[in-house]
């Protein structure tokens, strides 16, 4: 089948701490995203990455870094410089013949 | 940026009613999108309507867009208790996915 995995669907962590959240999509897309999700509010963008090598920050990249060194992978990392890293975290992908966007399932970070 | 707000920002209707929601939007669009949400999960794309349509259907969804009046609608009818899930819609400036925009959501919940 088909689609995108996000790993792990819960983390803690403790404040200070990095932590990388992985994201591996199959579906042969050449555009990558991250976004943040606050409890009743909408997606807002991170960081995404058209094609391998490349990527752009979003209107939140404060306190965020990623990697784009394969097609298939797309990993984000919150660094201990996010002032407030709790939150649902979503990657998507999608291919330009498509307009549209396929997510993952998302990982819901706790930091305390 | 959060370009899309949606109205209302909950809906509780019994099975069997029409659940409509809105979404106002700020800037030109090339395209309008809704996806679905199902409580802690990713987003599924639901239906996309370009900027030079007015009205699609799919299934037992209807969506309407008015470019003069910056605002779309969603409208599911004869709606099922499964259709509980928050609606989002997302604008699209250049029709490659690439720069989605959501708004803040409509928290559906179906009754039986």
């Amino acid at each position: 089948d088909g689609g995108i995995t996000q790993s792990p669907k819960y983390l803690f962590r403790k404040e200070g701490q990095n932590v990388t959240l992985s994201c591996e999509q199959n579906l042969n897309h050449d555009a990558m995203y991250w976004y943040r999700q606050d409890p009743g509010q909408g997606l807002r963008l991170i960081y995404y990455s058209q094609i391998v090598n490349d990527f752009q920050k979003g209107d939140i990249a404060e306190g965020y870094s990623v990697s784009r060194e394969k097609k298939e992978s797309f990993p984000l990392t919150v660094t201990s410089a996010q002032k407030n890293p709790t939150a649902f975290y979503l990657c998507a992908s999608s291919v330009g013949q498509r307009n549209e966007q396929y997510f993952g399932p998302g990982t819901r970070l706790t930091v305390t | 940026s959060q370009q899309g707000e949606e109205d209302p920002q909950a809906l509780s209707i019994q099975e069997g009613e029409n659940a409509t929601m809105n979404c106002s939007y700020k800037t030109s669009i090339n395209n309008l999108q809704w996806y679905r949400q199902n409580s802690g999960r990713g987003l599924v794309h639901l239906i996309l309507i370009r900027s030079n349509e007015r009205e699609k259907h799919s299934g037992r969804l209807r969506v309407t867009l008015d470019t003069s009046k910056k605002s779309s609608s969603l409208l599911i009818t004869a709606s099922r208790a499964a259709d509980t899930a928050s609606y989002f819609c997302a604008t699209d400036p250049t029709g490659t996915a690439s720069k989605l925009t959501f708004g803040t959501g409509t928290r559906l919940q179906v009754t039986l």
